[in-house]
């Protein structure tokens, strides 16, 4: 969906380096949320974020940091990356006044941690 | 716990026939379901939804079955089209939890001509 855009696309780092990957709506929806998803299993969720003051903690947030810097913008940090690191990662928002009350996602970051 | 799962990891169909996919879900309080598809590259994109009052819901050849007794989700595509190749996933809210999803682990879907 071109109204939520990942950046960047594709990524390979070392372990042990900090990296961000960045994640803006131009939805205007409040609700904004990272997965990360691994071949053979559903997206995981890492953190999410209800509007610009909140931030909690999906069900697998060790290692991950997040950054909810505007109504539009959501940052997701892997601190010092290791290597089961390793997979797809997807942003989404979703705005609960809207029907269907679904989440809409972005194209993804491929991350490959060495 | 809350959780989410599939019975078949692939389905090979031909053109032109129906597929039924199937969901199992754990949590009885989960009051909103969603499929998804994932093409190849893509982020997953909403497909159909259907809340925990209701059993049946059908779109634009695509239909919802929801099982409340068994615990059971199933999406049929009428008609599926090479265009239907791509990986579905189910997914649950639990009503109390907002708007967080949790998501099976995804059927693939192989349309043969």
């Amino acid at each position: 969906d071109a109204d939520v855009t990942q950046t960047p696309r594709n990524r390979i780092t070392k372990t042990g380096k900090r990296i961000m990957l960045e994640c803006s709506q131009t939805k205007g929806h409040d609700r904004m949320y990272w997965y990360r998803q691994d071949p053979g299993l559903g997206l995981r969720l890492i953190y999410y974020s209800f509007d610009v003051k909140d931030i909690n903690k999906g069900e697998i947030s060790d290692g991950y940091s997040v950054s909810r810097q505007a109504q539009a913008k959501f940052s997701l940090s892997l601190e010092s990356a290791i290597p089961n690191q390793t997979a797809l990662y997807f942003c989404a928002t979703s705005d609960p006044r809207l029907v269907p009350e679904t989440q809409y996602f972005g194209p993804g970051t491929r991350l490959l941690v060495l | 716990g809350e959780s989410v799962g599939l019975h078949l990891p692939t389905l090979s169909v031909q053109e032109g026939d129906n597929s039924i996919i199937n969901c199992a879900y754990s949590n009885s309080a989960s009051d909103y379901f969603i499929w998804y598809k994932q093409e190849s590259g893509k982020g997953p994109q909403f497909i159909i939804d259907i809340r925990s009052n209701m059993d049946k819901r059908q779109g634009q050849r695509v239909t919802v079955l929801l099982n409340k007794t068994v615990k059971h989700l199933s999406l049929q595509i009428a008609a599926t089209q090479p265009g239907d190749s791509a990986v579905y996933f189910c997914a649950e809210r639990l009503g109390a939890a907002g708007n967080k999803l949790t998501f099976g682990g995804g059927t693939r879907v192989l349309v043969k001509p």
